[in-house]
């Protein structure tokens, strides 16, 4: 079993539709969560860092950590065909090493 | 966040010589920087860990003799694959973390193709 399990999609979506991308992870000793967006052959951007369980928002995007069920979501709202790119989460348990999922393609579509 | 530059963004180059790959952070001193190999629609890859001023740890099954890494400075690190062979093409990418945090930033990536 991997450490940390992502769907690769592809999903795709029409434009303003709400977009949940989930991660889930079998180490529970997890603390440091994130969430990168990559577009294509391009490095992967850093979007949210959240610590330990919870919600975090920032403009169109929300972060959820839910360390009871080892499950992570980022909810993006009012998608938008720029959204378009792979979303990789990530995840770190007090060593510097982040793990990542293997990534989700999105598609907003006009 | 923390801007980091890589060089070249992409090169070609003949089997058997050897390849330079520079990561620079732009707007801070970075004592940690990361090497990360991606292939197609696959996930990043840790290949080592750059520490400034001392010797880089490397991810179990990563040859240190083929992947040379230099941390020079708190503003680049360099990665050199020595003797490439076409499996070694890939998109190599670095990152570099800011100092009390674990948020990594990454560079734009460098492609390598080996004919």
């Amino acid at each position: 079993q991997k450490e940390v399990e992502q769907d690769p999609g592809p999903l795709s979506v029409p434009e303003g539709a709400i977009v949940s991308l989930n991660c889930t992870y079998s180490n529970s000793a997890f603390q440091y969560f994130m969430w990168y967006r990559q577009y294509s052959r391009k490095g992967p951007e850093l979007l949210m860092y959240t610590y330990s369980s919870g919600n975090k928002e920032d403009g169109r995007f929300t972060a959820q950590v839910d360390k009871s069920s080892k499950y992570i979501s980022l909810f993006i709202r009012d998608s938008q065909p720029s959204d378009s790119a792979t979303y990789l989460c990530a995840m770190s348990y007090n060593t510097d090493k982040l793990i990542f999922g293997t990534g989700t393609r999105l598609q907003v579509f006009p | 966040g923390a801007v980091v530059s890589q060089h070249p963004s992409r090169v070609i180059c003949k089997s058997g010589t050897s390849v330079k790959i520079e990561c620079r952070s732009l707007d801070f001193q970075a004592t940690t920087m990361f090497w990360y190999r991606q292939f197609p629609k696959k996930s990043l890859m840790l290949m080592a860990t750059s520490n400034e001023g001392s010797k880089a740890t490397y991810e179990q099954g990563v040859e240190k003799d083929k992947f040379l890494i230099n941390h020079a400075s708190l503003t680049l690190s360099t990665l050199t694959v020595t003797s490439a062979h076409p499996e070694d093409s890939s998109f190599y990418i670095c990152s570099v973390q800011l100092a009390g945090s674990y948020e990594q930033y990454f560079g734009p990536g460098t492609r390598l193709t080996v004919t």
